[in-house]
């Protein structure tokens, strides 16, 4: 059984505070995805990576970085954490190159205030 | 990136009628299809996928209807029960190794 697991399931953070989201995955996958959930917004892509060290921008980077020393383990990191990234975060992750099953995490509701 | 629209955003059905949401899609390089199902406060989980080489694939009570050249692809559940009700997600993998939801389709089956 593939597991994906996210660090946190809640989470609540300052205003400009640095934050850190990890995700973890047991199955060599080489695919990482990290997703923003929002009502009416689907499953949005923030960044994701294909290989240890490798990194692409998705749709809604800005705010955010990610980092991927080792194969199992893909960060996201919001700089300084704003109001309007409060939001249900999805990490993700699959085998070969976006043609097979992607397995999610449980994921972390993250709150700013 | 791949642009893909999903339709329609909800849906109500009595039990047993069947239920159809369609996704379209811009990149015609994309070659694997995948619907996601997410229940109340859980992951999003696969639930059937399609690749281009056929246009039609069955799984029991649900199905999936390709059409490449006109760029897009159908969930199709029949006989829809109450555990149907959820969230529906349409993919499309891009040709950089990402993979683009649709904004998803609440799926509401009353008893």
């Amino acid at each position: 059984d593939v597991k994906v697991t996210q660090s946190s399931r809640y989470l609540v953070k300052r205003t400009g505070e640095k934050v850190f989201l990890e995700c973890v995955q047991d199955m060599d996958h080489e695919n990482m995805f990290w997703y923003r959930q929002d009502p009416g917004l689907g499953l949005r892509l923030i960044y994701f990576s294909y290989d240890v060290k490798m990194k692409e921008k998705g749709d809604i980077p800005e705010g955010y970085s990610v980092s991927r020393e080792k194969k199992e383990r893909f960060s996201l990191i919001l700089e300084s954490a704003s109001t309007n990234q409060t939001s249900m975060y999805l990490c993700a992750s699959s085998l070969m190159r976006g043609w097979t099953e992607a397995f999610f995490g449980q994921g972390t509701r993250l709150t700013v205030v | 990136g791949e642009n893909v629209e999903q339709h329609p955003s909800t849906l109500s059905v009595q039990e047993g009628d069947s239920a159809v949401i369609k996704c379209t899609y811009s990149d015609s390089a994309s070659n694997y299809f995948p619907w996601y199902k997410q229940e109340l406060g859980k992951r999003p989980q696969l639930i059937i996928d399609i690749r281009s080489n056929v246009g039609e694939k069955k799984d029991q009570r649900i199905a999936v209807t390709l059409n490449k050249t006109a760029k897009h692809f159908s969930l199709h559940i029949t006989e829809t029960q109450p555990e149907d009700s959820a969230v529906y997600f349409c993919a499309v993998p891009g040709n950089n190794n990402d993979m683009r939801f649709g904004a998803g389709t609440r799926l509401t089956v009353k008893p």
